[in-house]
């Protein structure tokens, strides 16, 4: 295994429009967060799993964004009605399943969103 | 609110060392890491410490005490491929992972 991936790695949409990003983490690793990352800002908790499991989500998130991980293993993000505050990188992290390492995170690509 | 507070921009020459203090005020507190990220990358880990003291990994080093809710990462021996981005994180109570807004390291030749 390569490391964690994420697909698409760039998204242009328009505003209202839904869009759906896709992240594989690394094969033996049970908890899986998503980030998203504005320019100049550190990463912005949004959400984490373990396993198929999802355990917290930000009080700060809209209600438009929904993550899934439905075998425990890939997880979708969905933002439906897309607004233009949502341009940003989303990124994908795992880590492996001991609790001593739950913040060794491994990070995607990310995916980059700009909507119109 | 949970915060956590680092310098915004650092400058260093090559060949020298170079220290970003972090403090964080976070619900429950279970360890501080550090991450690197240069410019259009992807975030990467870098060192962890769970318990007051110093942890060595190559050029870098970690710093932690808990009592004063403070750490830092030392870099010795700067080299022009370690300028970037250096993001502070904290586990809270609740396992999320909570970012510091980063520091920017530039180092001058």
């Amino acid at each position: 295994d390569t490391g964690v991936s994420q697909n698409p790695r760039h998204k242009i949409t328009k505003r209202g429009q839904n869009v759906t990003f896709r992240c594989d983490p690394i094969s033996e690793h049970n908890r899986l967060y998503w980030y998203r990352q504005t320019l100049g800002q550190g990463p912005e908790f949004l959400t984490y799993f373990q396993n198929e499991a999802q355990l917290e989500k930000s009080r700060l998130l809209s209600d438009r964004f929904s993550a899934e991980r439905p075998k425990g293993s890939f997880s979708t993000l969905e933002i439906q009605r897309t607004e233009q505050g949502d341009s940003a990188m989303y990124l994908c992290a795992s880590s492996p399943g001991t609790s001593g390492r739950y913040n060794e995170q491994f990070f995607g690509p990310g995916t980059r969103l700009t909507v119109l | 609110g949970q915060s956590l507070e680092q310098p915004s921009e650092v400058t260093a020459v090559e060949g020298a060392i170079v220290q970003i203090n972090c403090t964080y005020q976070t619900s429950g507190f279970y360890g501080l890491s550090w991450y690197q990220q240069h410019d259009g990358g992807a975030p990467t880990f870098l060192s962890y410490n769970a318990l007051d003291g110093l942890e060595e990994t190559g050029r870098f080093s970690s710093f932690l005490s808990r009592s004063d809710s403070y750490g830092y990462l030392l870099l010795q021996e700067l080299q022009m491929k370690d300028s970037a981005s250096y993001f502070c994180a904290v586990r809270d109570q609740d396992d999320k992972i909570i970012f510091g807004k980063g520091t920017r390291l530039h180092i001058l030749p």
